[in-house]
């Protein structure tokens, strides 16, 4: 199986702030590589797919990088509306796996 | 408007069983592959089962292989979880998700809590 694991886990920032989560996989997964964002009591939301692709609707301060082990999320200028919980994914192979999640709340 | 709604989740004593429901709405179900995803309260995402198209092919987690089947009626739009032997550890909200192409989960369902608890 293939483990993600992210960092950090919580970060505390200032709105404004860039911001930069970290993906990195057991093993190599091409760009088969999903960011979702997840507020408390909300289903999870996509934000970027196929590693760099942003969703349609999702604000340009988003973006993502890399390939194969190590993964970026980058959240260029942090929003009030983005405080929330961040997830990778891979859908490279079965079982899908997802990180443990990362906590960003404000300073 | 697409849209993912999940249904039947309840509290159910360990050892019991349970069936979710997810009706999809404003797309055509047939042409997507289907998901479902779990949450335990307070923890993570965990990816639990996947169906194609036709469902020629279904995965599942290590934790609910053998006890957990995943279906699909494309003439009702629905898509179902057959919970049995459930254990305490399976207390979690349940979300359905359509697959996009094999490249992300592009609509969720607001969720169903299972509680598993004696």
């Amino acid at each position: 199986d293939i483990q993600l694991t992210q960092s950090p886990s919580f970060l505390s920032a200032s709105v404004g702030d860039r911001v930069t989560i970290t993906c990195r996989a057991s093993h190599g997964i091409d760009n088969f590589l999903v960011w979702y964002q997840q507020k408390p009591g909300r289903a999870p939301k996509v934000l970027i797919y196929a590693a760099s692709t942003v969703q349609s609707g999702v604000p340009s301060r988003f973006s993502g990088s890399g390939f194969g082990t190590e993964f970026t999320l980058t959240i260029s200028s942090l929003q009030p509306e983005d405080f929330a919980t961040y997830y990778c994914q891979q859908l490279n192979s079965f079982p899908r796996t997802f990180g443990q999640g990362t906590k960003v709340e404000i300073k | 408007e697409v849209q993912l709604v999940e249904s039947g989740g309840t509290l159910v004593q360990p050892g019991g069983s349970l069936r979710l429901s997810c009706a999809g709405s404003g797309f055509s179900f047939s042409n997507h592959a289907m998901n479902w995803v779990r949450q335990a309260p307070g923890k993570g995402l965990e990816w639990v089962s996947y169906i194609s198209v036709r469902s020629s092919a279904v995965y599942y987690a290590e934790s609910v292989r053998g006890r957990f089947t995943v279906s699909r009626d494309d003439a009702e739009n629905s898509l179902f979880l057959q919970m049995n032997s459930l254990r305490d550890e399976d207390t979690a909200v349940y979300y359905c998700a359509r697959g996009y192409s094999t490249t992300h989960y592009d609509t969720w369902g607001q969720g169903t809590l299972v509680t598993v608890s004696s």
